[in-house]
């Protein structure tokens, strides 16, 4: 079945910092993939995504490339901020499922000191 | 504010009791997906449903979990005789389409605590 890795966290970084975060997938199909961000006691926002091969997503800073070829998307900011710091999942949708049900990354939780 | 809108934000609930968790999905959207998220875990799908259809339920567990989204009101979770494992949070998302890259609007969740 589909499934997605993601680097463990938590990571702390301080402002200015760049940031990565790792994110690798396995799907049978052709995925549409995403970064969430969760800011605490809320729910989950859309970062960015990129639905086909060589996609960049972008938004905030934030960047990912769709790579089929390591099957990876990960997640890229050049400068760090306080207001950065939350938990990022990477998830997957697969088409080919009929719907557009995401499968999670167990998340990172991130946090940037001042 | 037109977002995907859960209630409650936090339900209490003591061992065999029932819980019920509602979603009303963004205006226009007629798609919702219900996820769980254990605490310092990923969300993990659930169930699918559509007006009056479940379509996917390929999540849920096979005893005591249901849900409907009926053709008037919200879309509900419903957990029979809940146990301490319950405790989660539940986020609700919708969507205009069944498929086509739309991303999903999730809303803020239902922190479930069993005691």
């Amino acid at each position: 079945g589909d499934s997605v890795t993601q680097m463990e966290g938590p990571v702390t970084l301080s402002e200015e910092a760049f940031l990565t975060i790792n994110c690798t997938y396995t799907a049978t199909g052709y995925p549409s993939l995403f970064w969430y961000v969760q800011y605490p006691g809320e729910g989950l926002q859309l970062l960015l995504k990129a639905t086909k091969a060589d996609d960049k997503g972008s938004n905030k800073g934030f960047e990912a490339t769709y790579r089929k070829e390591t099957t990876s998307f990960h997640l890229e900011k050049g400068s760090v901020q306080v207001s950065d710091s939350a938990v990022y999942f990477c998830a997957l949708s697969d088409p080919s499922t009929g719907n557009e049900k995401l499968t999670f990354g167990t998340g990172t939780r991130l946090t940037i000191i001042p | 504010n037109a977002g995907v809108m859960q209630n409650p934000r936090h339900l209490v609930r003591r061992r065999g009791q029932e819980a019920r968790l509602r979603c009303s999905p963004m205006k226009g959207h007629s798609h919702v997906y219900w996820y769980r998220q254990l605490p310092e875990e990923g969300l993990k799908f659930m169930v699918y449903l559509q007006k009056e259809n479940i379509i996917d339920e390929s999540g849920m567990p096979k005893e005591r979990f249901s849900a409907e989204f009926p053709k008037e009101g919200p879309s509900i979770l419903r957990i029979q005789q809940v146990v301490r494992g319950d405790s989660a949070a539940y986020f609700c998302a919708s969507s205009p389409r069944p498929v086509g890259n739309q991303p999903q609007h999730f809303g803020d969740g239902t922190r479930l605590s069993i005691l």
